[in-house]
């Protein structure tokens, strides 16, 4: 089983600043890992699809990069509703979808 | 617009059973693949079932392999998710995700239910 760990847990920064997410796989997903956004009392949202793909609806100050075992989640320019845990996953070798533990984002 | 709308949750004593639903609205509930993930309180996610469109597939992770089943009623629009021999650690909110066609994973999630198990 893949193995997905997020750095860092928990990460404050204040509007306007660029917010850097890292997430890597215990082995190569390739490029199929994505990225959630839950908020609290609320389902995940898929934001960033095959490493660095934004879904539908999803503002381009979110954006994600990385191949292998390596990825980011970057959102350029930090808005308070961006406030959130993001989650990534991967479907490289399935079952099971595993899914990191967690970055919490905080905006002071 | 989509939506996945779950039921059934609620409140067991450990050893009992349950049947989840997710009711499916504002697409082509058929053409796609379907899941079911789970949430503990405070915690992260965790995948629990895959179903194939067709029902030709179906994965389990080791956690509840043997213990629950996934199924759906492509006419009816539903996916369930029975779970039998329940444990405390089966605590958690159960949300059903949809599968994208174009996007190759999980692209939209309901709401979620509850089921909590305790004596």
């Amino acid at each position: 089983e893949i193995v997905l760990t997020q750095s860092p847990a928990t990460l404050s920064l204040s509007p306007g600043e660029r917010a850097t997410l890292s997430c890597r796989a215990s082995q190569s997903v390739s490029t199929y890992l994505a990225w959630y956004q839950q908020k609290p009392g609320q389902a995940p949202r898929l934001l960033i699809y095959d490493a660095s793909n934004r879904a539908t609806g999803v503002p381009a100050r979110f954006s994600g990069s990385g191949s292998g075992t390596d990825f980011t989640l970057t959102i350029s320019s930090l808005e308070p509703e961006d406030s959130a845990v993001y989650y990534c996953q991967q479907r490289s070798n399935w079952p099971p979808y595993t899914f990191g533990q967690g970055t919490k984002l905080e905006i002071k | 617009e989509v939506q996945l709308v779950e039921s059934g949750g609620g409140l067991l004593q450990p050893g009992g059973s349950l049947r989840l639903s997710c009711a499916a609205s504002g697409f082509t509930f058929s053409e796609h693949n379907m899941n079911w993930v789970r949430q503990a309180p405070g915690k992260g996610l965790e995948w629990v079932s895959y179903i194939s469109s067709s029902s030709s597939t179906l994965y389990f992770a080791d956690s509840v392999k043997g213990r629950f089943t996934i199924s759906r009623d492509n006419a009816k629009n539903s996916l369930y998710l029975q779970m039998n021999s329940l444990r405390a650690e089966d605590t958690a909110v159960y949300y059903c995700a949809r599968e994208g066609r174009r996007v190759t994973t999980i692209d939209f999630w309901g709401q979620g239910t509850l089921v909590t198990v305790s004596s």
